[in-house]
């Protein structure tokens, strides 16, 4: 059973334009909700994260958007730069340190 | 501050071997977890560890296993290797608090 679903599972932005990528849980009992960022080669970097107590949050070009009540969080990445071409996870855990659960990934490609 | 630091970083075993991976967490990190990056599959939960516990498995068989150590430190062994076992293992730590950092993993290839 996947609780995190992520779509979609490619992207194609132009420079300059807003990537959005979407993501529902299922788990009413998820209190934190990152994203995180993968290069080719690379581990997964935490990029931006929000808890359910707020509805947008927002860093740099980055903002999270968050709808509790539909279970559904979406990633905006403003003004997309070629640079953000990479894989993008959206993510959720219950407190205490659990585990993350993943999405399955957005591949998102910027071209001039 | 050194973060999450894997080895190796590439490795290739033969069919029904055994691997070792290991991982050395972020310092003041408690929580480990691995995770199996397989192509397409995005991230599998593998193993949690805290303080020295196993924590929470996911739904993967027997063969893997693994342990932390008293620095926090940890190490994936993978018994009796198969073709599909191929992937990039990943380890991420966390502190009592909700972020998780990862290594860069270590690329598993089984011929």
């Amino acid at each position: 059973q996947q609780q995190v679903k992520q779509s979609p599972q490619s992207l194609i932005v132009q420079k300059g334009g807003i990537s959005i990528i979407n993501c529902a849980y299922e788990n009413t009992a998820f209190d934190y909700f990152p994203w995180y960022q993968q290069f080719p080669g690379k581990g997964p970097a935490l990029l931006i994260a929000i808890r359910p107590d707020v509805s947008e949050k927002k860093e740099g070009r980055f903002t999270i958007s968050f709808n509790k009540s539909a279970k559904q969080f979406s990633l905006h990445i403003m003004d997309s730069q070629p640079g953000d071409s990479a894989t993008y996870f959206c993510a959720a855990r219950m407190s205490g340190n659990t585990p993350l659960v993943f999405g399955k990934g957005t591949r998102l490609s910027v071209i001039a | 501050e050194a973060g999450v630091t894997q080895s190796p970083t590439h490795l290739i075993k033969t069919r029904g071997q055994q691997v070792t991976l290991r991982c050395s967490p972020i310092s003041g990190h408690t929580s480990v977890y691995w995770y199996q990056q397989a192509l397409g599959l995005g991230l599998q939960f593998l193993l949690w560890y805290d303080e020295g516990e196993e924590r929470n498995r996911g739904n993967f068989p027997p063969r893997f296993s693994g342990r932390q150590f008293p620095n926090y430190s940890s190490e994936l062994n993978v018994n009796a290797l198969e073709l599909e076992d191929s992937a990039l293992y990943l380890c991420a730590s966390s502190p009592r608090a909700e972020m998780a950092f990862f290594g860069q993993g270590t690329r598993l290839t089984v011929v």
